[in-house]
């Protein structure tokens, strides 16, 4: 299957501060791409589509100002986390879809002290 | 999308099938029903999708009854690696289309 990988894999960065996750499609072009967040012993929650050339659309209730998102070109799409908060703490998942299938990166796990 | 509904959790023997049911009542017929599976503090791998057949491939088998309302994921050997959670998806398989996760189902397999 397809190839999409997240860097970093985990951060831990001090409340106040900006992070920045990346997604990249390895072995693909991808138009669209998806972030996710996730706590502990929860789902997936969509957090917003990312579409190459174009705006990001926000999901209802994430702050767009607070969540940025890039993608700037077709294997790449990055989420910047501004102004991190302890709060902020979560899994954060990345999918790209490839004709009718979507794969998932390994995951960033921010941690905010 | 259509609303899926799991059992929370289920364990399984070590090589044993694993049956993992889904309930999709409200799928619309250019909906597909696809699974996914989540490692402990991985992200989702894509297992197996279908629309009205049943589906098979090296890592599972999709049964959908005909009137589509139900599915079953099937694991035909159980190992301790399969031990994650399970999720049923209901979408149309649209490029742009986004997937809505549910709270699947957590299966431990024992030894």
């Amino acid at each position: 299957g397809a190839v999409v990988s997240q860097h970093p894999s985990w951060v831990i960065c001090k409340s106040g501060t900006s992070v920045k996750i990346e997604c990249r499609s390895l072995d693909f072009q991808a138009t669209t791409m998806f972030w996710y967040r996730q706590f502990p012993k929860q789902s997936l929650m969509l957090m917003a589509t990312s579409n190459e050339g174009s705006k990001a659309t926000y999901e209802q209730g994430v702050e767009k100002d607070k969540f940025l998102i890039n993608h700037a070109s077709l294997t790449l799409s990055t989420l910047t986390v501004t102004s991190a908060h302890p709060e902020d703490s979560s899994f954060y998942i990345c999918s790209a879809r490839l004709t009718t299938e979507a794969f998932f990166g390994q995951g960033t796990r921010l941690t905010v002290v | 999308d259509a609303k899926t509904t799991q059992p929370p959790s289920m364990d399984c023997a070590e090589g044993r099938a694993a049956n993992l049911p889904c309930n999709h009542s409200t799928i619309s017929g250019n909906e597909y029903v696809y699974w996914y599976r989540q490692i402990h503090s991985q992200g989702p791998q894509y297992i197996i999708h279908g629309l009205k057949n049943n589906e098979t491939n090296e890592m599972a088998s999709l049964i959908i009854t005909e009137d589509r309302k139900s599915s079953t994921l099937i694991l035909p050997h159980a190992t301790l690696r399969d031990t994650a959670v399970y999720y049923c998806i209901v979408r149309v398989a649209a490029a742009g289309n986004k997937l809505t996760f549910g709270g699947g189902t957590r299966v431990l397999v024992k030894p």
